[in-house]
């Protein structure tokens, strides 16, 4: 299973809008509407912020959102701030059975 | 406060076996699937293994196959995952995770492996 590919890296300036890319196949993502994302500080445990490609746990930002078309799933973060700069990983449920992450996104804030 | 805690990480030579342990609390442990997701230095999280709630179903990584196994005790409250014939790239932290549905909330901090002679 190959893992979904995500940018590299993401940048933007406090207050702008980004938007991290989550691209897989039929198999995963453009199969299943199970794809979620995940935040990770350096040194910490990751932390759920979507799940269900759109839906937000209880207590995380609604600066955060998510949405899929095809085989591609996106996180956008509106009205960017300073701590929101972190590694974001994607994760999908797979045809297999099994689940696969993306590759990671670090996201700067300028 | 749901709370997860793996331990019995540590140091291990290529072609030895270390288990981990992930106790929990908070919640009804045997409700619900868990993982085993892992982080390599410095590189991305990879989904490990997955168990059913009763322990009558678990499926593996193609990389982990055959070579590690995972487990639990509801009794306990803890998951476990043995892991043999290790290499040198399966160095990394290993997080257990409580399966709600098709995520994984909440994570563990992790526990350090390092296979190395």
């Amino acid at each position: 299973q190959s893992a979904l590919t995500q940018p590299a890296s993401v940048s933007g300036s406090p207050g702008q809008s980004i938007t991290i890319s989550c691209t897989g196949t039929s198999s995963d993502v453009g199969g299943y509407n199970y794809v979620s994302w995940y935040q990770q500080h350096p040194g910490k445990a990751p932390k759920l912020i979507i799940y269900d490609v759109s839906n937000r746990p209880s207590g995380v930002s609604n600066r955060f959102s998510g949405s899929k078309s095809g085989n591609t799933a996106s996180l956008t973060i509106s009205g960017l701030q300073a701590e929101d700069e972190s590694d974001y990983y994607c994760s999908s449920y797979t045809s297999s059975t099994t689940w696969v992450f993306g590759g990671g996104t670090k996201l700067t804030v300028l | 406060e749901v709370q997860l805690e793996e331990s019995g990480g540590g140091l291990v030579q290529p072609g030895g076996s270390l288990r981990l342990s992930c106790t929990v609390s908070g919640f009804t442990f045997r409700d619900y699937w868990m993982h085993w997701v892992r982080q390599a230095p410095g590189k991305g999280l990879v989904w490990v293994s997955r168990i059913y709630s009763d322990g009558s179903n678990t499926i593996y990584a193609d990389s982990v196959k055959g070579r590690f196994t995972i487990s639990r005790d509801n009794a306990k409250n803890t998951l476990y995952l043995q892991m043999n014939s290790l290499r040198a790239e399966d160095t990394a932290v290993y997080y257990c995770s409580r399966a709600t549905h098709y995520w994984f909330d909440p994570w563990g901090q992790g526990t350090l492996v390092t296979v190395s002679s």
